[in-house]
């Protein structure tokens, strides 16, 4: 089966960084992704990786290793706003049934 | 504007009632999902659709149908027979690209 392995909780100052971990083992893979979910509402896209190395957008960065079916969010400057839950999943196969999600980081921001 | 919009954002159901969760698409995409998500917990995948008249169950389908008679809407039932129903349930979809698309979510609460 598939599975998908995070850190259920992580603390971090305001203004640090913070890097969250993802790892995989997926019968195949085409890229991994991650959302942001805020309480109470819908998870939101960040990045997506299909090839090692890393991926930046503003704050946020993504970095995918293949080899170590492995990732991380890597999440600067943070502000209180980003206190969320942060998901992984990896789309394994062209078919519709083919995109897997992790359990999840919840991420706590403090003053 | 192009999105996925889940009617009702809250809803409340009795003991041995059935309840149905709307989920409407404007984007064009012929695949949509239904995921159930419990407090602190990852996304687990109910039922899929690739094309009208034609779904599949996911991972936790008991107790649950769907219909998709029409590109851009794919209803959930929740019947009597699912005895633990409390939970947000979000309904996607997904193009097999880089990024899923989520609606805002319903919360099923037995009373």
């Amino acid at each position: 089966g598939q599975s998908l392995e995070q850190p259920s909780e992580v603390t971090a100052v305001e203004g640090a960084i913070v890097q969250i971990n993802c790892t995989y083992q997926t019968s195949g893979f085409y890229g991994l992704s991650w959302y942001q979910q805020h309480d109470g509402g819908a998870p939101t896209f960040l990045s997506y990786n299909a090839l090692d190395g890393l991926e930046e957008t503003g704050r946020f960065s993504s970095f995918l290793s293949r080899s170590d079916s492995y990732g991380y969010l890597l999440l600067q400057e943070l502000q209180m706003k980003d206190s969320a839950s942060y998901f992984c999943a990896v789309n394994d196969g062209a078919g519709a049934n083919n995109l897997f999600f992790g359990t999840g980081t919840r991420l706590t921001v403090i003053p | 504007d192009g999105g996925i919009t889940q009617s009702p954002k809250y809803l409340f159901r009795k003991e041995g009632q059935n309840v149905t969760l709307s989920c409407e698409q404007n984007l064009n995409h012929d695949a949509m999902y239904w995921y159930r998500q419990d407090p602190g917990q990852g996304l687990r995948l109910i039922y899929y659709s690739q094309i009208v008249n034609d779904f599949q169950k996911g991972d936790i389908a008991e107790g649950y149908s769907v219909s998709r008679e029409k590109k851009e809407s794919f209803p959930l039932t929740v019947t009597s027979a699912q005895k633990n129903p409390t939970a947000f349930y979000l309904c996607a979809t997904w193009t097999g690209g880089t990024e899923a698309f989520f609606g805002q979510g319903t919360r099923l609460t037995v009373v």
